[in-house]
């Protein structure tokens, strides 16, 4: 069975980082593209960033373009997302989701909250 | 970037009715390419439908999407108390991949 499981959310100041990760298991994640998607209190979902299988293909929304780093680790079967330079617009649950959109698979989510 | 627009933002309807939600992209899209989600709160999105008009592992046949082009739809059938919830079409063909605002469904 597939499964998707982030961690790391919290609260945290604005300015300030966190690192989200994202444990996959059920499927080779050396095999997917993998995405981060986000969706802020009563609001709609917004594409995040994207890495490809090996990681030397990264792309991200300009909204978080020079702050947020994508990374994956396929021996941990892990995807990580670092972020810095937090924003009250950050506040969001952060979602990570494998790279066949059309296959479905989503994780549940981990909250992130900036705020002082 | 290719923003898709979804209409009605809020569509009150009764159980038994028959719902049709749009999604229209600023940029044309491959049909290969687009995805209808629904979402309830505190869950994440469900994929309902896959390459504009394929319904995804389980879905009830009440779901059908269509369109191709700018121009997409996402047809509930007969309502069932289950469905009201929030839908999203999303695109894939072009970076970012964006998806709409959201279509509330809600009970009349």
């Amino acid at each position: 069975e597939v499964q998707l499981v982030e961690s790391g959310g919290d609260l945290v100041q604005p300015g300030g980082s966190l690192r989200l990760s994202c444990a996959a298991s059920g499927f080779t994640l050396s095999s997917q593209w993998m995405h981060w998607v986000r969706q802020a209190p009563g609001k709609g979902l917004v594409w995040v960033s994207a890495i490809n299988h090996d990681g030397g293909y990264k792309s991200y929304a300009d909204s978080v373009k020079g702050r947020f780093t994508v990374s994956r680790d396929n021996a941990r079967n892990t995807l990580y997302l670092q972020m810095n330079s937090l924003r009250a617009e950050d506040t969001a649950i952060y979602f990570c989701v494998r790279g066949d959109w059309g296959s479905g698979y989503w994780g549940q989510g981990t909250l992130v909250t900036v705020s002082s | 970037e290719n923003v898709l627009t979804q209409s009605p933002g809020t569509l009150s309807l009764s159980p038994g009715d028959r719902a049709t939600l749009s999604c229209r992209a600023s940029q044309s899209v491959s049909s290969g390419d687009f995805l209808w989600f629904q979402q309830k709160p505190g869950q994440a999105p469900r994929l309902l439908i896959y390459g504009a008009s394929n319904r995804a592992t389980g879905i009830p046949d009440r779901f059908s999407g269509s369109g191709s082009g700018t121009d997409f739809t996402l047809t509930i059938s007969r309502l069932e108390p289950e469905d009201f919830a929030v839908y999203y079409c999303q695109q894939y063909s072009s970076t970012p991949h964006t998806f709409g605002q959201g279509t509330k469904l809600e009970i009349k």
